[in-house]
């Protein structure tokens, strides 16, 4: 099992290109989930799915982020334009059914200058 | 209401001392309670959860003790060692879903 694998690790780029963030769940896994992490206000929800549909979105924080996941290996989240203040952590995580535990990726440092 | 309050954010203890961590919620629908630990450069992994209709879980050095009517939960890191040394979160969620409400998280630090 290779864990909840995210790409890119880090990325820095300049305010008002667009940022793609690549995400590879654990195979069986019919959950998956984007968070944000700052110092300011850790952990944040920004969206998940379940069998491939977005169920909630409500944490999304503007309409410059959006999120895919065209098949149950492959999840995308995308910010266009990015702004500085999108500089966060973003993990990846995944988990199957029965409540099993949520397992998390290493998570994308983003860098907005 | 969906708020988990999580105290304190920061913690240093030498090393053999017990660890401990507190949690508040204030949503009486939640009904799983796990505790997340995270080092530097990684993704949280989930360490011990509890559900509300026992007081108290235990797995090796790690104790949750639940007080479902103060609306409190707490982790106890027993025998603390340096390699604890991390970011500790707890959260809530409802009806087993995954749609946790994390805590603002601890940085322990365990001194050798």
């Amino acid at each position: 099992d290779a864990g909840v694998i995210q790409s890119p690790r880090h990325e820095v780029t300049e305010m008002g290109q667009e940022v793609t963030l690549r995400c590879k769940p654990i195979s069986g896994h019919n959950s998956l989930f984007w968070y944000r992490q700052t110092m300011m206000r850790g952990l944040e929800l920004l969206i998940y799915f379940n069998n491939n549909v977005p169920i909630d979105d409500s944490g999304m924080p503007e309409d410059r982020f959006s999120a895919k996941m065209p098949n149950a290996s492959f999840s995308t989240l995308k910010i266009q334009p990015s702004e500085p203040r999108d500089s966060a952590v973003y993990f990846c995580a995944s988990g199957g059914s029965g409540g099993s535990p949520l397992h998390f990726g290493n998570g994308t440092r983003l860098t907005v200058t | 209401q969906q708020q988990v309050k999580q105290s304190p954010q920061s913690l240093i203890v030498q090393k053999g001392g017990i660890s401990i961590i507190n949690c508040a919620y204030e949503n009486t629908a939640f009904d799983y309670f796990p505790w997340y630990q995270q080092f530097p450069g990684k993704g949280p992994a989930l360490l011990i959860a509890i559900r509300p209709d026992v007081s108290e879980k235990k797995e090796g050095r790690f104790t949750i003790s639940f007080n479902k009517s103060a609306k409190q939960f707490s982790l106890h890191i027993m025998d603390s060692q340096p390699g604890d040394s991390a970011t500790y979160f707890c959260a809530a969620s409802i009806g087993g879903t995954y749609k946790y409400i994390f805590g603002t998280g601890t940085r322990l630090k365990v001194l050798a």
